[in-house]
């Protein structure tokens, strides 16, 4: 059974603080792992594809991590803002094109 | 950019009816769509996989008898929920790929069914 899984499930943190949350995902047969920020009443969108042990990724503010020998991701938020506030999934791809998702983080900046 | 339209966004339909959800991609072709529900607190799902031309991928669990799949164009891939019952009632979203490979997926708004 392939599972993935995120944590925490929820995440208040202050505005301007910086925080970071966990992807587990098999770590055989792997291909990519994919981030994506999910805002409210939005469609889901790509923030990170990743597919190197040891890939390190950066947009803005947001940074992520890759392990793929021991299956984990980190995903870091610098100085939090409000616009950060959102559910971020991350995505398994293995060899065979299957695609699980994890059931998200949903963070929430605090004013 | 790399737009996917999904249509309706909500729907309530009569226990019995069927209803048709829409994902197109606007500004690229995609060979692959995917299909997802998502039920509270859970994970996106995958339901089927849709190939332009060709029947649907389900998985495991999923009747493909009431979930019927259509990907008649390189834009455009239809799910249409039969005989919907109330247990149907879930949010339902598409993605979509580029025909370039398997690169990040770009999803569709979603749909709220709800099936009374």
């Amino acid at each position: 059974i392939l599972n993935v899984e995120q944590s925490p499930q929820s995440l208040h943190v202050q505005e301007g603080d910086s925080t970071n949350f966990t992807c587990s995902f098999p770590s055989s047969n792997f291909y990519a792992l994919h981030w994506y920020r999910w805002e409210t009443a939005k469609s889901p969108e790509a923030l990170f594809v990743m597919t190197l042990n040891g890939d390190e990724k950066k947009k803005g503010r947001i940074s992520a991590t890759l392990n793929t020998k021991e299956g984990y991701s980190y995903l870091y938020i610098k100085g939090s803002q409000p616009e950060d506030s959102a559910t971020y999934l991350c995505a398994f791809l293995n060899r065979d094109d299957k695609i699980i998702f994890g059931k998200g983080t949903r963070l929430h900046i605090l004013p | 950019g790399a737009v996917v339209s999904q249509h309706p966004s909500r729907v309530i339909c009569k226990s019995g009816t069927s209803v048709k959800i829409e994902c197109r991609s606007l500004d690229f072709q995609a060979t692959t769509m995917f299909w997802y529900r998502q039920f509270p607190k859970q994970s996106l799902m995958l339901m089927a996989t849709s190939n332009e031309g060709s029947k649907a991928t389900y998985e495991q669990g999923v009747e493909k008898d009431k979930f019927l799949i259509n990907h008649a164009s390189l834009t455009l891939s239809t799910l249409t929920v039969t005989s919907a019952h109330p247990e149907d009632s879930s949010f339902y979203i598409c993605s979509a790929r580029k025909i370039q490979g398997r690169t990040e997926a770009f999803f569709g708004q979603g749909t709220r069914l709800t099936v009374v």
